[in-house]
């Protein structure tokens, strides 16, 4: 069965852009969650997305935003780009994030900020 | 969610067994305990999850005391492949909100030949 997909794999973007990651769940998973992973602060959680809906919100400014669709597929946002956005951006899926940390990762999106 | 605490790095040699011991002394009734393994540029892969005393799975063994205040993860005969960071999470699986994991610093397992 595929696993969780993301596009794309790198990106390279200029301070003050925006940018769109996107994540694909594995069939039948309700749950994505995204992270940004640096070498300073290690894997941190953005947001939780269950059914469309934002479940859970982590410690980053608004300029980073999520939406989930009705297939469960899921894209993230970050606006107005700044140098320390620079990083690898994960996706995890699981059938229902409440009951399980069976969580299962894409490879991620690695975004480059110059 | 339980803060946790592992060793920052170790080395080891193909063939031996690498033992990782994490500590969360905040450990909750509800609390989990799961291990996640990461190589470069890949997102973390779920090892392993035990609530007390022993599992087993194909890859590796868990093992939690009574107190359930530590955990140990043991990875039998490592390989070169086997190089990567390891993660130790605490939380509650049964939690309806905050389902977000959180990853401490991890333990950079070096395996060499």
């Amino acid at each position: 069965k595929a696993g969780v997909t993301q596009t794309p794999r790198y990106l390279i973007k200029t301070r003050g852009q925006q940018v769109t990651l996107s994540c694909s769940p594995i069939s039948g998973h309700r749950s994505v969650s995204w992270y940004q992973q640096t070498p300073g602060q290690g894997l941190q959680f953005l947001f939780e997305y269950f059914s469309e809906t934002q479940r859970n919100k982590g410690n980053f400014p608004g300029r980073f935003s999520g939406r989930q669709f009705s297939n469960s597929r899921s894209e993230m946002n970050v606006s107005t780009l700044e140098l320390g956005d620079s990083a690898l951006y994960l996706c995890a899926s699981s059938l229902d994030g409440a009951r399980s940390y069976g969580y299962t990762f894409g490879s991620g999106t690695r975004l480059t900020v110059v | 969610l339980a803060k946790t605490t592992q060793p920052i790095s170790m080395d080891s040699y193909e063939g031996q067994e690498v033992n990782i011991t994490c500590s969360h002394n905040n450990i909750a009734t509800n609390d989990y305990i799961t291990w996640y393994q990461q190589f470069p540029s890949q997102g973390p892969r779920f090892i392993i999850q035990g609530y007390k005393t022993k599992v087993t799975n194909e890859v590796a063994s868990l093992f939690i005391p009574a107190d359930r205040k530590s955990s140990t993860l043991s990875l039998p005969r490592v390989s070169l492949s086997d190089t990567a960071v390891y993660y130790c999470l605490v939380g509650d699986r049964a939690k309806a909100a905050g389902n977000k994991l959180t990853f401490g610093g991890g333990t950079r397992v070096l395996v060499k030949p």
